[in-house]
């Protein structure tokens, strides 16, 4: 089935510890986007690629990391400096033509040991 | 550049009752409007569009919204409400070429039986 997968959907973080979330889709699209969702805030965009080998920063990129060296994959590291880190995090792909729609993976939900 | 804005971060309705959700945008160029439902512990899925086609958009699960730009709204509609309704309900914008994709900060959907 086509569709964007994340994992893992819980992820538990120690102080001073980075950890990765991984996010693939096999819809060949080229754009793929990372958001915090935390209660009552909506969705904040962290980073965002819209071609192999090029990011760019969103409105709260400080304390996280990105890659896209694959056009399927755009893992999302949380560094030791987010401070703040107990989110909901969704990943997301759209093409890049006229009218396009982003479509979701299902959430990692990172905590704090 | 694109905002959105969504009256009430909590709706609630009895069962059977109409749903209306309010999203009002602001846009520098003609919008592309979006309408996602999330369920808890999901990731977002769309219920409808707006690509500058016809100004009333019919979307899943019995959903449809309006167009209105002398209002600068994009309302979202049900003639009545079911218990499996209750969710997030998120407003979003874009330019006609998917740059600048803005999230709404979400309203939360109630249904009382």
């Amino acid at each position: 089935d086509g569709g964007i997968t994340q994992s893992p959907k819980y992820l538990f973080r120690k102080e001073g510890q980075n950890v990765t979330l991984s996010c693939e889709q096999n819809l060949n699209h080229d754009a793929m986007y990372w958001y915090r969702q935390d209660p009552g805030q909506g969705l904040r965009l962290i980073y965002y690629s819209q071609i192999v080998n090029d990011f760019q920063k969103g409105d709260i990129a400080e304390g996280y990391s990105v890659s896209r060296e694959k056009k399927e994959s755009f893992p999302l590291t949380v560094t030791s400096a987010q401070k703040n880190p107990t989110a909901f995090y969704l990943c997301a792909s759209s093409p890049l033509d006229r009218g396009n729609i982003q479509y979701f993976g299902a959430g990692t939900r990172l905590s704090v040991l | 550049a694109q905002s959105v804005t969504q009256l009430g971060s909590h709706v609630s309705v009895s069962e059977g009752a109409l749903v209306l959700l309010r999203c009002n945008y602001s846009s520098s160029v003609p919008p592309y409007l979006f309408w996602y439902v999330q369920y808890p512990n999901q990731g977002l899925q769309l219920l409808l569009k707006y690509t500058s086609a016809a100004t009333l958009v019919k979307g899943i699960n019995g959903f449809e919204a309006e167009f209105k730009k002398s209002e600068t709204s994009f309302h979202l509609t049900k003639p009545s409400a079911h218990m499996s309704d209750a969710a997030e309900y998120f407003c979003a914008v874009s330019d006609p070429y998917g740059q600048n994709f803005v999230f709404g900060p979400g309203t939360r959907l109630s249904v009382l039986p």
